[in-house]
């Protein structure tokens, strides 16, 4: 069966550092994957996604990045942060299932808290 | 361009209540549709889904209609209980390739014992 993985579960980092968050997935081959932020309280809003190895899609313009080194691996990082980067992060990943359905899938998520 | 809408939270009922959160969709074409729920200071997790008009989607007591004549799904359950007390997410897929998944604003249910 398919897992994904996420790490660190919470951080906390000040003004101005960078960061790196890292997700894994197993059990699957070539998946769709998404990085998501969370704001207190609000929805959704999707970050970045990949549908390979090193080939990333923004959604929004920020001062975050995003790479893809391995076919399961996609990370999130940022030479700076910003207070408005603090959040809950999620990453996901979707594959073709049954009946061509797509479904995605996501990760416990990390808490960033920026002070 | 695509959306979702969900009714907005908090919804707070009594243990065994019955459970109605409404999601109407705005898309281009014909999307798979789907519900996710989110436990406090987890991610989320795919509660239910349907692909097509008529299809019910069905897990843990909760159902789901696809309603293409009244674009809707809407998520039903018979009788709550306090640990289904989560964030609930109203979602879609359009079967195009690359395409990206939708997400509602979120219903936040509260179930009181």
């Amino acid at each position: 069966s398919q897992t994904i993985h996420q790490w660190p579960a919470t951080l906390v980092q000040p003004v101005g550092s960078p960061l790196s968050l890292e997700c894994t997935v197993e059990g699957t081959s070539n998946p769709n994957l998404y990085w998501y932020r969370q704001a207190a309280g609000r929805g959704l809003q999707l970050l970045f996604y990949s549908v390979g190895i090193g080939q990333i899609s923004s959604e929004v313009p920020q001062n975050l990045s995003a790479s893809r080194p391995q076919d399961r691996q996609f990370i999130l990082s940022s030479k700076k942060l910003l207070l408005s980067d603090s959040g809950f992060y999620l990453c996901a990943w979707s594959s073709w299932g049954d009946r061509g359905m797509e479904t995605q899938y996501f990760g416990p998520g990390t808490r960033l808290l920026v002070l | 361009g695509d959306s979702v809408t969900q009714m907005e939270g908090p919804v707070t009922l009594s243990e065994e209540a019955f459970l109605t959160i409404n999601c109407t969709y705005t898309a281009t074409g014909y999307p798979s549709l789907f519900w996710y729920v989110q436990y406090p200071g987890e991610g989320l997790q795919l509660l239910l889904k349907a692909t097509k008009a008529d299809d019910k989607g069905s897990n843990k007591g909760f159902e789901a209609t696809y309603r293409k004549e009244t674009t809707s799904f809407h998520l039903e359950k018979g009788s709550v209980q306090v640990s289904d007390s989560a964030v609930y997410f109203c979602a879609l897929k359009l079967d195009n390739y690359g395409q990206n998944f939708v997400f509602g604003p979120g219903t936040r249910l509260s179930v009181l014992p």
